[in-house]
C-alpha cells in the first residue's frame, strides 16, 4: 500500500520561480492537508481540503495556493517562491472530518529557495 | 486560541531508563488528544489518541500517556527506552466541534529525545 505519496522529495528553486509539490493519496480520504515544518516551529497548517472541490486555508496560507480536483490529489502551488518558504513540507490525510486528528503523513518534501 | 506546550525542547535518557515527555494545553472544553512520532527523515506517524474514557491511554511500541484534565496536560510515557525510541515527539490537539467534525490539528513544536547507549 503506497499511503501518502509526496514529490519530489527534494527541490531547489530561485526566488521568483514557481513550482508544485505533488500529493496523492490511494486510501480514499475525504480530509487532506499541508503543513510546513521549520526548526523550533512544529508544524503549521497551510491548506486543508474536506472533500473533492472543497479548500480553506490554515494558518500560514499566503503564497501558496492548493486545488482538489479529484479525492486522490491535493496538490501545493507555490506562486513565486521565497527565501522565507524554505521548509519541510508535509502532506497528510484522514478518513473523515470525524477524524482530522489521525492523520496519515507522507514523507516530505525538502524545499530550498536560493 | 487553542494551543498546545511542550516544556522540553530536548531531552537526553539512557537506554532503559524510563521516560516522560511533557504536554500542555490551553482549550476551553476536553479535546482531542494526540502524540505522534518522527524518525529523522521521515513523515510523523500516530502513536496514541484520546478522545474520552479512561484517562490512561495505550499506543504502539510500548508507549502511554495519560490526560489530566485539573493540570491541561497529556504526558507521554514509556517504562523502559530503546535505542530506536531516538526520535521528535509531537503532542497536538483537535478541537471538537458541535457538528461532530474535529477542527485541523494544533502542533505542539515537538521534543527531541536522544538515548544514550
Amino acid at each position: 500500500n503506497a499511503g501518502v505519496t509526496q514529490t519530489p522529495k527534494f527541490q531547489v528553486l530561485k526566488t521568483g520561480q514557481s513550482m508544485t509539490l505533488q500529493c496523492a493519496q490511494d486510501m480514499n480520504h475525504e480530509y487532506m492537508s499541508w503543513y510546513r515544518q521549520d526548526p523550533g516551529m512544529g508544524l503549521r497548517l497551510i491548506h486543508y481540503s474536506v472533500g473533492a472541490g472543497i479548500t480553506d486555508q490554515g494558518e500560514v496560507p499566503n503564497g501558496y495556493n492548493v486545488s482538489r480536483s479529484t479525492t486522490e490529489d491535493f496538490p501545493l502551488r507555490l506562486l513565486s517562491a521565497a527565501p522565507s518558504q524554505t521548509s519541510v513540507y508535509f502532506c497528510a490525510s484522514s478518513y473523515s472530518t470525524a477524524n482530522t486528528g489521525e492523520l496519515f503523513f507522507g514523507e516530505g518534501s525538502r524545499l530550498t529557495v536560493l | 486560541a487553542q494551543s498546545v506546550t511542550q516544556p522540553d525542547i530536548h531531552i537526553t535518557v539512557s537506554e532503559g531508563a524510563s521516560l516522560e515527555l511533557r504536554c500542555n494545553y490551553s482549550y476551553g472544553a476536553t479535546p482531542y488528544l494526540f502524540w505522534y512520532v518522527q524518525s529523522p527523515g521521515q513523515g510523523l506517524q500516530l502513536l496514541l489518541k484520546y478522545f474520552s474514557g479512561d484517562t490512561l491511554v495505550q499506543g504502539i511500541k510500548g508507549f502511554e500517556a495519560e490526560f489530566k484534565r485539573s493540570q491541561s496536560s497529556f504526558n507521554l510515557r514509556k517504562p523502559s527506552v530503546h535505542w530506536s525510541d531516538a526520535a521528535e515527539y509531537f503532542c497536538a490537539v483537535a478541537p471538537w466541534d458541535y457538528g461532530g467534525s474535529q477542527g485541523n490539528l494544533i502542533f505542539g513544536k515537538g521534543t527531541k529525545l536522544s538515548v544514550k547507549p
